[in-house]
């Protein structure tokens, strides 16, 4: 039944130390998101992907990689999370880009870096 | 000045009671509008698109002014579970970007 699923939905990482979060989707859709949502601020774009084309916020760390094998998964690569990369870390997809699409969000992963 | 602002609340409320929040954006050029819901400590889910002519989904109500350029989101009847974040988004100036409120957090009492 579940359509955007994130894990770990706990992911506690060492400063500098590379972690990998996963997104995996049983919607087809086109479009994948990757978010960082830090508590009581607005979720922030890092990056997407329509199909393969990666899109890079302009303003993302490079810090933050992401790789998409498939249609289906998507991945949000911290190379060296610092004390500041803690946060929760939502994954999205739309059917199509565009800014009238809804958006359908995964659980999250929420990142605690010690 | 942001280019969604949103009132953080909290706006604590009566159970039953009507209750409405703004949410203001500067890119007049904006053309899809919407409220999301965040549960505290989930994600956000789509609430409702906001339409040109306002639009009504039960007990929510929402309307756009383009002239002030905000949005707002009115509950009538409110229930213990409409106690949420909710969130004002607002297409950025590409044709993907969306832009995210901060929320407003609604607590509704019994």
């Amino acid at each position: 039944d579940a359509m955007v699923i994130q894990n770990p939905r706990y992911q506690v990482t060492q400063f500098g130390k590379p972690v990998t979060l996963s997104c995996s989707q049983t919607l087809n859709h086109n479009v994948m998101y990757w978010y960082q949502q830090k508590s009581s601020q607005a979720p922030k774009l890092l990056f997407h992907y329509y199909d393969k084309d990666f899109n890079n916020e302009a303003d993302t760390p490079d810090n933050f990689q992401s790789r998409r094998p498939n249609t289906s998964f998507c991945f949000l690569d911290i190379r060296s999370p610092g004390l500041g990369d803690a946060a929760m870390y939502l994954c999205a997809t739309s059917r199509e880009a565009g800014t009238s699409q809804t958006q359908y969000f995964g659980p999250g992963t929420r990142l605690l870096v010690l | 000045r942001k280019e969604v602002e949103q009132d953080p609340g909290p706006f604590n409320v009566p159970e039953g009671a009507t209750v409405a929040f703004n949410c203001t954006y500067s890119n007049s050029a904006s053309q899809s509008f919407f409220w999301y819901r965040q549960d505290c400590r989930k994600e956000p889910k789509l609430l409702m698109s906001v339409y040109s002519s306002g639009n009504e989904d039960g007990r929510f109500t929402a309307q756009l002014n383009r002239a002030s350029q905000y949005i707002s989101l009115l509950i009538r009847d409110s229930k213990l579970s409409d106690s949420a974040t909710y969130l004002c988004v607002v297409n950025g100036r590409s044709n993907y970007q969306l832009i995210w409120g901060a929320g407003t957090k609604l607590i509704i009492k019994p």
